[in-house]
């Protein structure tokens, strides 16, 4: 177990959906990563928030977007739901120290119908 | 796009036997880490290796590292049923804001056969 969890561990919803992933951190990282893992793929990086603000983005369009909470928790929101959007979402927590590992959480199953 | 390229895509050995997964990537680095996944679950970190780093141990794992090359090497030594999963390298790239993003490779799916 990593100590970090997420919710809810499936979901499905329609296309032009909105969801709202949680993530919640191993007490005292400052750092939350999201991943998008679409099926037989390695997972790919949306964005991080560091000490809550936006700290880096990967090639994902603005429908995408999160929050940082002070108590280690963080959410990611997804609008206007496309089917490519199905897939396993991760977070993962971590200190600011660059070279300390990411510890993930078991993921959410995400299925856009 | 991904940066770091596992070979092979798939691997089915005999209980027992080593399991040898490669990686490549393309840009220089900081460090290289390798994560296994048991059915589309959560990642579980395995070994950080270093840039200036050549060879690390953990139990039965052995990583390498070879910055000219490019490239690392996952050697999982007496495999167990237990071992079968998704084995994946990671590299760390830097934003601007000097974020760390882990840069994922397609994955290796290793089969232990009883």
């Amino acid at each position: 177990e990593t100590g970090v969890t997420q919710s809810p561990t499936h979901l499905i919803k329609t296309r032009g959906q909105q969801v709202t992933l949680r993530c919640s951190s191993q007490s005292g990282h400052n750092t939350v990563s999201w991943y998008q893992q679409a099926l037989g793929q390695g997972p790919q990086f949306i964005f991080q928030y560091y000490r809550e603000e936006e700290n880096g983005r990967g090639n994902f369009p603005p429908r995408f977007s999160g929050l940082q909470f002070p108590n280690y928790s963080s959410e990611l929101n997804v609008n206007a739901l496309e089917l490519d959007d199905s897939a396993l979402y991760l977070c993962a927590s971590s200190f600011d120290d660059l070279n300390n590992e990411q510890f993930f959480g078991p993921g959410t199953r995400l299925t856009v119908l | 796009s991904q940066q770091g390229e596992e070979d092979p895509q798939a691997l089915s050995i005999q209980e027992g036997e080593n399991a040898t997964m490669n990686c490549s990537y393309k840009t220089s680095i900081n460090n290289l880490q390798w994560y296994r996944q048991n059915s589309g679950r959560g990642l579980v970190h395995l070994i950080l290796i270093r840039s200036n780093e050549r060879e690390k141990h953990s139990g039965r794992l052995r990583v390498t590292l070879d910055t000219s090359k490019k490239s690392s090497s996952l050697l999982i030594t007496a495999s167990r049923a237990a071992d079968t999963a998704s084995y994946f390298c990671a590299t760390d790239a830097l934003y601007i804001q000097g974020a760390q993003k882990l840069v994922f490779g397609q994955g290796t799916r290793l089969t232990i056969n009883p």
